[in-house]
């Protein structure tokens, strides 16, 4: 089945820096790449997704890009600021169905003032 | 959170004790799916639902069993609560199966 590696597990960024979160994925076959953001004491939320046809996906201040060759993605959050401040998730398809998706197991970023 | 609630958001019990939690959406999403969050785990599928009474295992099932009766309502229940299954439960909600939307949480402690 799928397996997704994220590191680093905890990231501090000085605020205004640019902060980059890696996960990796074993199964050639995923098609679909989400990240969430969650804070404290509160639900994941779906922050950016990619599907395999495009290499880079842009939403304001964060980019999410993927090498499928070397089957990793990562989440690009630049001008940080104190909100962005969370735990993140990468998360891909699991296994044969693309109706389950498996998480990384969190990056906790800290934006230091 | 996108029209879910779980209920009840904290719940303290004592082992052998059957717990159910609650899932309701508002969105009327084929799927609905239960997580179990622990520290250094992240998040594990424990069930899921593809439709009403159409349910499939997680990577995590043992000593859950889930029940969807109609589109808005999804149940987890624990037959017999132990300690390893004190967490924080979530519930998410997705149309097509990809796009996942997580409810607020349910906090479990089982004593």
């Amino acid at each position: 089945g799928e397996n997704v590696e994220q590191h680093p597990s905890t990231l501090s960024v000085q605020e205004g820096d640019s902060a980059v979160i890696k996960c990796t994925y074993s199964d050639s076959a995923s098609n679909y790449f989400p990240w969430y953001k969650q804070e404290l004491g509160k639900g994941p939320q779906l922050i950016i997704d990619i599907r395999s046809n495009v290499g880079e996906k842009k939403d304001q201040r964060i980019a999410v890009t993927l090498n499928k060759t070397a089957k990793h993605f990562s989440l690009h959050i630049t001008e940080t600021q104190p909100e962005d401040s969370a735990v993140y998730f990468c998360a891909a398809p699991g296994g044969n169905r693309d109706d389950k998706i498996i998480f990384g197991k969190g990056t906790r970023l800290h934006i230091l003032p | 959170d996108a029209g879910i609630t779980q209920s009840p958001r904290h719940k303290v019990t004592e082992t052998g004790t059957p717990v159910t939690l609650r899932c309701h959406q508002t969105e009327n999403h084929r799927y609905m799916y239960w997580y179990r969050q622990d520290p250094g785990h992240g998040l594990r599928l424990i069930h899921y639902s593809y439709g009403v009474k159409d349910t499939d295992k997680g990577e995590v099932s043992d000593g859950y069993s889930v029940s969807r009766s109609k589109t808005e309502d999804f149940l987890l229940t624990l037959e017999s609560a132990t300690s390893s299954q004190t967490s924080v439960y979530f519930c998410a909600i997705s149309q097509q199966g990809n796009e996942q939307f997580f409810g607020p949480g349910t906090r479990l402690t089982v004593l």
